[in-house]
């Protein structure tokens, strides 16, 4: 299958870590992606990680992959309020499945 | 470097009628994806070409049409517009026809069907 999920809402306090979901039934893909939506905005790129790493740091985020439980989970730590947003994470290769995407929301 | 740009930005349309949307990707990507978003489906995709060919379609119907000229700037045609058609149009370029390259979108184009 192609479905790749997201739990739709996530609230935390500013300076608090968010942690993301996603899970993934088709494990060929090579990358896996998250992205950042900000309202009447395109996406952005955030970070990526390949299918044989098991973890990828980029600053505030850190990107942990499960294969063998096909997950995938984004934390950002010391959430901002500018960090509010949709979160998408996707795979693919030409073609990308984008996961439902979360609604983050940062409370100060 | 310039992003990818999309225009136009907003528009609405009549049912019935039909609509070009326009792509110009970053510099030296020759490959552009096309992507719909509505609340409903979420982000879907339409179609990808690279070097003017189109290489992967998606599941629309033949009224989504797109074509890519030769200085790798795409369009999107929708005949007979729908009001389910009204949706946040994405376009997206990466740099390589290697499997699993990056994309990057531009801002969309917000096409309203009335």
């Amino acid at each position: 299958g192609e479905d790749v999920e997201q739990s739709l809402f996530l609230s935390v306090r500013e300076g608090d870590s968010s942690v993301i979901n996603c899970t993934y039934t088709d494990s060929s893909s090579t990358y896996l992606y998250w992205y950042k939506q900000e309202p009447g905005a395109g996406l952005q790129l955030l970070t990526y990680i390949f299918s044989n790493m098991d973890m990828k740091q980029d600053q505030r985020l850190t990107v942990l992959l499960n294969k063998k439980d096909k997950h995938l989970s984004l934390r950002i730590a010391d959430t901002q309020t500018g960090d509010s947003a949709i979160y998408f994470c996707a795979r693919g290769t030409y073609k990308y499945i984008f996961g439902t995407g979360t609604r983050l929301k940062v409370l100060a | 470097k310039a992003g990818v740009t999309q225009t136009p930005r907003y528009l609405i349309k009549t049912r019935g009628q039909q609509v070009t949307l326009s792509c110009s990707p970053i510099s030296g990507h020759r490959s552009v994806s096309w992507y719909q978003q509505t609340p409903g489906q979420g982000l879907q995709f339409l179609f990808e070409y690279f070097s003017e060919t189109q290489r992967n379609k998606g599941n629309f119907p033949g009224r989504f049409s797109g074509r890519q000229f030769s200085n790798s700037r795409s369009e999107m045609n929708v005949s007979t517009l729908e009001l389910g058609d009204s949706a946040l149009y994405l376009c997206a370029s990466s740099s390589t026809a290697a499997s699993g390259n990056t994309i990057y979108f531009g801002e969309g184009s917000w096409l309203t069907v009335v």
